[in-house]
């Protein structure tokens, strides 16, 4: 298996622009996480979905980010308009379960930097 | 107010020394989990310890679950350059509860 699959790898953006990240879990995970990550506030999960439903959307910053997860092997994270405070680096991450002993796989990240 | 409690911060040691870090919390966990992540890299899961007073090892690598489950540390004997990197905790406080991360120790060991 090819792990979870994040792209782009790298993203600039004027403030203003709409961003959309991207991720394939891994086939047959049925958790799949999005999670920010920043010096000074550490991993925070934005939001999670189970067999493609949103089930806990309470870390998403602001109405300006929305994710959608269409089927089992895609999901977006979308932010517009995009903020300088946005710029942080975004993971996806898919699971088997919720919690528990199976843990988390992560993909490589989506550096984003708005200027 | 974090949940999880990683201490040092940071911590540069040379190479072939040992070295503990930590995980607290006031709360009870159903399991706890230790990542490594490297630069440019997402967080890989190392191990995941889920009884009181659980003790994993992996290979140089010795995890402890305290007896109360609220913390956990990490020893690493004769550290090597190939450790560095960020080091994760996090829990999940009930069966189906999403886990949620610690801030992390930077680890860099020093030729």
């Amino acid at each position: 298996d090819a792990g979870v699959i994040q792209s782009p790898r790298h993203e600039v953006t004027e403030m203003g622009q709409e961003v959309t990240l991207r991720c394939k879990p891994i086939s047959g995970h049925d958790y799949l996480f999005w999670y920010r990550q920043t010096m000074m506030r550490g991993l925070e999960l934005l939001i999670y979905f189970n067999n493609n439903v949103p089930i806990d959307d309470s870390g998403m910053p602001e109405d300006r980010f929305s994710a959608k997860m269409p089927n089992a092997s895609f999901s977006t994270l979308k932010i517009q308009p995009s903020e300088p405070r946005d710029s942080a680096v975004y993971f996806c991450a898919s699971s088997l379960k919720h919690s528990g002993g199976n843990g988390y796989t992560f993909g490589s990240g989506t550096r984003l930097t708005v200027v | 107010t974090q949940l999880l409690e990683q201490s040092p911060q940071f911590l540069s040691i040379q190479e072939g020394e040992n070295l503990t870090v930590y995980c607290n919390s006031s709360s009870v966990f159903s399991s706890l989990q230790w990542y490594r992540q490297e630069p440019g890299e997402g967080p890989v899961l190392l191990v995941t310890v889920v009884t009181g007073g659980e003790v994993k090892k992996l290979k140089r690598l010795t995890f402890q679950f305290g007896d109360a489950r609220k913390d956990s540390s990490l020893h690493i004997t004769a550290a090597q350059t190939g450790d560095t990197g960020l080091y994760l905790c996090a829990g999940a406080r009930g069966r189906d509860d999403k886990i949620i991360f610690g801030k992390g120790t930077r680890l860099h060991i020093l030729p």
